[in-house]
């Protein structure tokens, strides 16, 4: 089955710098790769995803890049806002397009004003 | 855009009691539905995936007696957690899948509290 891995499970920034998070899978026939925000006692919210046909996406402050061959995906958040502080899950899906998704560990993301 | 709608939003029950949880998809047709379950302060397990007129595929470690699914319709997914217990306590959400749409095709519930007393 799908190994996912993410890191690091806490990161802490000040207001304005940059954020980013790692998660490393181990199925090579995962298609769809999505980041969510999961605030506490709410459902995980769809920020970004991206698709294994291409390397990178952005989406304002926020971007997904992919490397298929070292089977990892990153989330890069810019310009960090405290309304950022959450807790971020990477869910790549298990295999080719089945949106079995398989969620990393958490990262809890602090942005200090 | 597409809602799933998760009821109830929290429940409390006894100790040996069975307690039902709907996942209604309300604008699409979801011929495929998930279910996780989340502890306080961890990420999101898969249970099971629920799919339109066929039994449930559960994860391994997960018990397909315990935990009921019911996929009888394009829309609706249920979970029965029987004979609850207080480790079965937990954050249950459903996700339920717009094969129609390309783009972002995954749309969750707003999840059920069970506390089991």
């Amino acid at each position: 089955g799908e190994n996912v891995e993410q890191h690091p499970s806490t990161l802490s920034v000040q207001e304005g710098d940059s954020a980013v998070i790692k998660c490393t899978y181990s199925d090579s026939a995962s298609n769809y790769f999505p980041w969510y925000k999961q605030e506490l006692g709410k459902r995980p919210q769809l920020i970004i995803d991206i698709r294994s046909n291409v390397g990178e996406k952005k989406d304002q402050r926020i971007a997904v890049t992919l490397n298929k061959t070292a089977k990892h995906f990153s989330l890069h958040i810019t310009e960090t806002q405290p309304e950022d502080s959450a807790v971020y899950f990477c869910a790549p899906d298990a295999m080719d397009s089945s949106y079995k998704l398989i969620f990393g560990s958490g990262t809890r993301l602090l942005v200090r004003p | 855009g597409a809602v799933v709608s998760q009821h109830p939003s929290w429940v409390i029950c006894k100790s040996g009691t069975s307690v039902k949880i709907e996942c209604r998809s309300l604008d699409f047709q979801a011929t495929t539905m998930f279910w996780y379950r989340q502890f306080p302060k961890q990420s999101l397990m898969l249970m099971a995936t629920s799919n339109e007129g066929s039994k449930a595929t559960y994860e391994q470690g997960v018990e397909k007696d315990k935990f009921l699914i019911n996929h009888a319709s394009l829309t609706l997914s249920t979970l029965t957690v029987t004979s609850a217990h207080p480790e079965d306590s937990s954050f249950y959400i459903c996700s339920a899948l717009d094969s129609s749409s390309y783009n972002s095709p995954l749309h969750f519930g707003n999840g059920t509290r069970l506390t089991v007393t």
